[in-house]
């Protein structure tokens, strides 16, 4: 069985650090790899994609992909209150149109 | 753009009661989905549906149903509801198939008693 695993957290962090957020996954013809944002009683949001192996930056986000290791993670610079929701880790293998979700690490950011 | 659009929010049911939960999206998309979230289960795909007059099961089809009307709607028919699909459920679109960009909508909370 294809598995995407997090971290459940609670993941606390102050106001300004560095959040690091992973996930491994267990299908080895994985793809394509996703981090959605879910604020508490809100829908998923996609935050980052990444395809190939190395760092990804967008703003404030740095996705992380190592294939060999089945590794991706996000971190978060500078985190904000703004930030404190559930982040979900989600992979699709080539060719798959389905994407399986890890079950998302909760992260609260400290003022 | 109301982008990915659900009705209703929340419904209670109770066992062996039918309902439709139904989804529109007005961005022009082929591709529509239709997952379920369950705590400490995460997200899981129910139907999707490829492009108009297309349908295929996802991880967890069983119990629901579902109709892609036309191109903007789709819809997941509970046809004799359980206990255990209590759950929110998403809709969600996609430019196409191959698009890794899956638009979310706010969901419906149900409950069967």
């Amino acid at each position: 069985q294809k598995e995407v695993e997090q971290n459940s957290g609670p993941l606390s962090v102050p106001e300004g650090a560095i959040a690091s957020l992973n996930c491994t996954y267990s299908d080895r013809g994985s793809q394509s790899f996703f981090w959605y944002r879910q604020y508490s009683g809100k829908s998923p949001e996609l935050i980052m994609s990444i395809y190939s192996n190395g760092d990804k930056e967008d703003g404030r986000f740095t996705a992380q992909l190592n294939k060999a290791s089945q590794y991706v993670s996000l971190l978060i610079r500078d985190s904000q209150p703004s930030d404190s929701a559930t982040y979900l880790c989600a992979v699709r293998r080539a060719g798959s149109y389905q994407l399986t979700f890890g079950k998302g690490t909760k992260l609260s950011v400290i003022p | 753009n109301a982008g990915v659009t659900q009705t209703p929010k929340f419904q209670v049911l109770k066992t062996g009661q039918s309902m439709t939960l139904q989804c529109a999206q007005d961005m022009n998309h082929n591709s529509m989905y239709w997952y379920r979230q369950d705590p400490g289960m995460g997200l899981r795909l129910i139907y999707y549906s490829a492009s108009e007059g297309t349908t295929d099961k996802g991880e967890v089809p069983n119990g629901y149903n579902v109709s892609r009307l036309n191109k903007r709607e789709f819809s997941l028919r509970l046809e004799s509801a359980a206990p255990s699909q209590t759950s929110v459920y998403f809709c969600a679109s996609s430019e196409d198939s191959s698009q890794e960009t899956q638009y979310f909508g706010p969901g419906t909370r149900l409950l069967v008693l």
